[in-house]
């Protein structure tokens, strides 16, 4: 039983360039979450999708970042341009109902550095 | 501004004995908690949860209490065994508006030695 698929697992980026983190949900689950980990932060959620319909976008800290659920089983965070604040572990996690009592299962990241 | 708060950042202890990790929130409209474990290099993964209705909930080796005149909660891991260090995130819900926004503890390390 495949988890969610996160990748890539390290992305090394400089300044100014365009980042794509890509999400594959376990199948079966309508509820999509963008995570973002930070030491000072924590956990903090950018954007969830139900039926890959964005529904909470508010936690997206700019215009640079954008997010995407073109169907049930893919999504893409994007940063453009990127800047080393930037640099984090972003978590993709789904669950299968729409409900806040449904337990999230969260991919295993991909730890973002912005030179 | 932390509204869910774990005061301690690491704990030890030793294996078979009691580990109590503690969680504590400011915001009253919260009713629903969960805890999640995370492994060095994976996501987080769920552990228990428990509603503002009940004052405890159990699960094998792993119980939640909750008190709410307090705004505090703890997980009790009893025996602890050594495969149980991670770092163990509180989180809450039910502060109106976005029902699947969970507002998240910066996480307790725990070691549990042999």
């Amino acid at each position: 039983d495949a988890g969610v698929i996160q990748s890539p697992r390290h992305e090394v980026t400089e300044m100014g360039q365009e980042v794509t983190l890509r999400c594959k949900p376990i199948s079966g689950h309508n509820s999509l979450f963008w995570y973002r980990q930070t030491m000072m932060r924590g956990l903090e959620l950018l954007i969830y999708f139900n039926n890959n319909v964005p529904i909470d976008d508010s936690g997206m800290p700019e215009d640079r970042f954008s997010a995407k659920m073109p169907n049930a089983s893919f999504s893409t965070l994007k940063i453009q341009p990127s800047e080393p604040r930037d640099s984090a572990v972003y978590f993709c996690a789904s669950s299968g109902l729409h409900s806040r009592n449904s337990p999230l299962h969260f991919g295993n990241g991909t730890r973002l550095t912005v030179t | 501004d932390q509204q869910v708060k774990q005061n301690s950042p690491s704990l030890s202890v030793q294996e078979g004995r009691i580990s109590i990790l503690n969680c504590d929130y400011t915001n009253s409209m919260f009713d629903y908690f969960l805890w999640y474990k995370k492994y060095p290099a994976e996501g987080p993964t769920f552990l228990i949860s428990i509603s503002s209705i009940k004052d405890k909930n159990e699960d094998g080796r792993f119980t939640v209490f909750l008190n709410k005149s307090a705004k505090h909660l703890s997980l009790h891991i009893v025996p602890s065994q050594p495969g149980d260090s991670a770092v163990y995130f509180c989180a809450a819900s039910g502060d109106g508006g976005n029902n699947r926004k969970l507002i998240w503890g910066l996480g307790t390390s725990l070691a549990v030695n042999p």
